[in-house]
């Protein structure tokens, strides 16, 4: 069966650090993978989105950047935090395959103080 | 903007009530999706509903799609207190865009013993 892993589960980072977040799948081969955030329990935003090793598609412009260093491993990172870069931040993987549900990692807490 | 908006924002009901919330959203899209989210928690797929289809049910969940409406509902019946949870829907657009969902805001469900 596959599984989804964030790590860290919660974070507290100061303004100006950097920052990398991890999510790795398990028991599944060239999945779509996305990361998520969501602010204050509300709507997830989509911030990037990769088919494939290298692939990274970016849906908002922000301080954030994500990479895909290898088939199931996906990365979110960032040089220098800002306040408003708190939230939560979700991993999600699919099929790639037309009628496809996502499949959620339990998510990273991020506070930037 | 969200592509899809749910309604109610929040729902608070009774054990054994029903529930229903509603979601709209603007462009054509290839399928429906419905995510739970216990708080603090990752989203959880509930049920998918495609383009050509009209209703769905899944258990005690029971999913509507009117694409002339551009709307779906869903309602929990005989709600218990372990439903209590954000409930969102999610639009797939189909075509190139590579399994991306949109979310709405969603709706938080409280189910009182």
């Amino acid at each position: 069966s596959q599984t989804i892993h964030q790590w860290p589960a919660t974070l507290v980072q100061p303004v100006g650090s950097p920052l990398s977040l991890e999510c790795t799948v398990e028991g599944t081969s060239n999945p779509n993978l996305y990361w998520y955030r969501q602010a204050a329990g509300r709507g997830l935003q989509l911030l990037f989105y990769s088919v494939g090793i290298g692939q990274i598609s970016s849906e908002v412009p922000q301080n954030l950047s994500a990479s895909r260093p290898q088939d199931r491993q996906f990365i979110l990172s960032s040089k220098k935090l800002l306040l408003s870069d708190s939230g939560f931040y979700l991993c999600a993987w699919s099929s790639g395959l037309l009628d496809n549900e996502q499949f959620f990692g339990p998510g990273t807490r991020l506070t930037v103080l | 903007s969200q592509q899809g908006e749910e309604d109610p924002q929040a729902l608070s009901i009774q054990e054994g009530e029903n529930a229903t919330m509603n979601c709209s959203y603007k462009t054509s899209i290839n399928n429906l999706q419905w995510y739970r989210q216990n708080s603090g928690r990752g989203l959880v797929h509930l049920i998918l509903i495609r383009s050509n289809e009209r209703e769905k049910h899944s258990g005690r969940l029971r999913v509507t799609l009117d694409t002339s409406k551009k709307s779906s509902s869903l309602l929990i019946t005989a709600s218990r207190a372990a439903d209590t949870a954000s409930y969102f829907c999610a639009t797939n657009a189909g075509g190139t865009s590579y399994g991306k969902l949109t979310f709405g805001q969603g709706t938080i469900l409280t189910v009182h013993p």
